[in-house]
């Protein structure tokens, strides 16, 4: 079974910090995502990778950045946290080809105050 | 225009009726379509992909697609209370740099009464 993990379920941070989410997947996936999650909006794509030190900006990059180091890791970084991005955030990973089904890790819930 | 639509429901059904969940979308090249289950408080699952017109049957599930209407849609036959969750449908594209994304509508919330 595909497995991805997150590195924490909830977290709390406060107002300017940095915030580093991390995402692993054990499945040798080539392509790997950052999602946030909020009620009315659903899932909106923030970064992705399809190969290792390779990222593209997403639908709403503003006030992230991400890093791939190794094939199996992506991490999200916020650099300088906001209340705004209190949300759910959920890591992605797929094989390359048409099918795409994409396998998600169980969320991280970031609250920043 | 929203890239991928859904009604946000809820849709209620009672135990063993059929459940119709629909979406449409924007974009003509987009090559394949994804339907995820979401329970509250889960992360989404695969339930069926398509990519051809017409349907796929999978057990309960049956996706349909309809190119020129771009529309495609996911029945659910006798349906259970385990099957109440929120119904994502998803869209695999290429963005203006030539990369496959996949967008997410809203999802549907569907409620089984049983």
């Amino acid at each position: 079974d595909v497995k991805v993990t997150q590195s924490s379920r909830y977290l709390v941070k406060r107002t300017g910090e940095k915030v580093f989410l991390e995402c692993v997947q054990d499945m040798d996936h080539e392509n790997m995502f950052w999602y946030r999650q909020d009620p009315g909006l659903g899932l909106r794509l923030i970064y992705f990778s399809y190969d290792v030190k390779m990222k593209e900006k997403g639908d709403i990059p503003e006030g992230y950045s991400v890093s791939r180091e190794k094939k199996e890791r992506f991490s999200l970084i916020l650099e300088s946290a906001s209340t705004n991005q209190t949300s759910m955030y959920l890591c992605a990973s797929s094989l390359s080809g048409r099918a795409r089904e994409q396998y998600f890790g169980p969320g991280t819930r970031l609250t920043v105050t | 225009q929203k890239e991928v639509e859904q009604n946000s429901g809820p849709l209620s059904v009672p135990e063993g009726a059929i459940a119709s969940l629909n979406c449409t979308y924007s974009d003509r090249g987009s090559q394949s379509f994804f339907w995820y289950r979401q329970y509250s408080g889960k992360s989404p699952e695969l339930i069926m992909f398509i990519y051809s017109n017409g349907d796929k049957e999978d057990g309960r599930f049956t996706a349909q697609l309809n190119k020129a209407s771009q529309y495609v849609s996911l029945l659910i036959r006798d349906s259970q209370p385990s099957d109440s969750a929120t119904y994502l449908c998803a869209v695999l594209r290429v963005d203006s740099g030539g990369y496959q994304k996949v967008t997410f509508g809203i999802g549907t919330k569907l409620q089984v009464i049983p």
